[in-house]
């Protein structure tokens, strides 16, 4: 079974911290992908990576940035968190050509910004 | 610009009775069409999916959806529901050309016993 690991189940943060929300896959899927997850909106795409050191802005990539060092991590960083970041934050791998390929998810973050 | 619409951001139900959760896109190009479920404080999982060739799906759990290209909907129906169907839905899209899906945004069902 694939298996998406992130790091942190919740986290509470003060306005203007630097905050990682670090994401582990363990199946060698070259994409990866981090969503925001707000009630009513569904999930919104922030970034995603097709390969190590490859980055892709989503639709909301505002006060986020990411970081792919090696294929297996993906992570998001907020540079300094606001309260209108607070979310639950989910990642998700999958296989190039990925139609045929289910995204894999995370049991999420929840993000509390104070 | 593609979209996925959830008509419906809740849907409650009573146990044993039939279900139906709408979806319907926006796409100018060909789109493969997918539905997934997230259970309480897990992420999501994949409960079926379109890609081409019959236009009823069945997926997981018992449930199917069935595609209409000319009303551009992907509704997900169960005829008979559990309580362990209690969850969020979700909808979505992915372009042909791209590998970025794009969601809806969910449809709750309750569950009634």
């Amino acid at each position: 079974d694939v298996k998406v690991t992130q790091s942190s189940r919740y986290l509470v943060k003060r306005t203007g911290e630097k905050v990682f929300l670090e994401c582990v896959q363990d199946m060698d899927h070259e994409n990866m992908f981090w969503y925001r997850q707000d009630p009513g909106l569904g999930l919104r795409l922030i970034y995603f990576s097709y390969d190590v050191k490859m980055k892709e802005k989503g639709d909301i990539p505002e006060g986020y940035s990411v970081s792919r060092e090696k294929k297996e991590r993906f992570s998001l960083i907020l540079e300094s968190a606001s309260t209108n970041q607070t979310s639950m934050y989910l990642c998700a791998s999958g296989l190039t050509g990925g139609a045929r390929s289910p995204l894999h998810f995370g049991n999420g973050t929840r993000l509390t910004v104070t | 610009a593609q979209s996925v619409t959830q008509l419906d951001s809740q849907v409650p139900v009573f146990e044993e009775a039939p279900v139906e959760l709408r979806c319907n896109y926006s796409s100018s190009v060909s789109v493969y069409l997918f539905w997934y479920v997230q259970y309480p404080n897990q992420g999501l999982q994949l409960l079926l999916k379109y890609l081409s060739g019959s236009t009823l799906v069945k997926g997981i759990n018992g449930f199917e959806a069935e595609f209409n290209k000319s009303q551009t909907s992907f509704h997900l129906r169960k005829p008979s529901v559990h309580i362990s169907d209690t969850a969020e839905y979700f909808c979505a899209v992915l372009k042909t050309s791209y590998d970025k899906v794009i969601f809806g945004p969910g449809t709750s069902l309750s569950v009634i016993p």
